[in-house]
């Protein structure tokens, strides 16, 4: 099984320009997360999903906006990047379910908004 | 809302060492969970152990170990005898029962030293 995969591993924006980022599982997990990582600052929520079309925001929420159209897929958008987004934005999924009540992590993106 | 705390930003240690890596959570759930996460140099987040709040026993894992108090709301984790490989962020993270919301500490940096 792949786990969870994020796409793209790396990017380099430039202040202003819009992207996605994508998060996909293959373990049919309800919840689905986005975090960012700065140096620092451990992890923070900026947004989740408990289920397929639902999304809440989590701590930093503002300038991302997210999607769950699938159950097994979650985006993660900027609309207008700023410098203040270059960090590590990881992506989670969850399930629990059980013995199997856990968090499994994608790799990372490592953005860089110039 | 959960609050996590690891006092300790960065610890350095000579190999065969023996470390204790503190964490202080806060919730007012009497249902939840507690995780440590080991983060190395390669950036990928690594699950290392899951502790409800009805399990109070500690676990031992070769040479890790857990010590789980809730009358004083830590989850401390202990390296024995350190290794170089053992040299990672970690992090300790709390969900309450609704599990919508995976809160994480600042993390510890440790380094050890051959």
């Amino acid at each position: 099984n792949a786990g969870v995969t994020q796409t793209p591993k790396f990017r380099v924006l430039k202040t202003g320009q819009s992207m996605t980022l994508l998060c996909a599982q293959d373990m049919n997990h309800e919840y689905m997360y986005w975090y960012r990582q700065d140096p620092g600052m451990g992890l923070r929520l900026i947004h989740y999903s408990v289920g397929e079309g639902t999304t809440a925001k989590g701590e930093v929420p503002d300038g991302y906006n997210v999607s769950r159209l699938k159950k097994q897929n979650f985006l993660l958008g900027l609309e207008s990047a700023a410098p203040s987004q270059t960090s590590v934005y990881f992506c989670a999924s969850g399930t629990h379910r059980g013995r199997d009540y856990g968090y499994t992590f994608g790799s990372g993106t490592r953005l860089t908004v110039v | 809302a959960q609050k996590v705390t690891q006092a300790q930003t960065e610890i350095s240690v000579v190999e065969k060492e023996d470390v204790t890596l503190d964490c202080v959570y806060e919730t007012r759930d009497t249902t939840y969970y507690l995780f440590w996460y080991k983060q190395p140099p390669s950036g990928e987040l690594v699950f290392l152990i899951r502790r409800n709040s009805f399990d109070e026993q500690n676990e031992i894992s070769g040479r890790y170990s857990w010590n789980f108090q809730k009358s004083t709301s830590s989850f401390n984790f202990t390296i024995t005898a350190s290794q170089v490989v053992d040299s990672a962020v970690y992090f300790c993270a709390s969900v309450n029962g609704a599990g919508n919301m995976l809160t994480f500490g600042g993390g510890t940096r440790l380094m050890v030293k051959p």
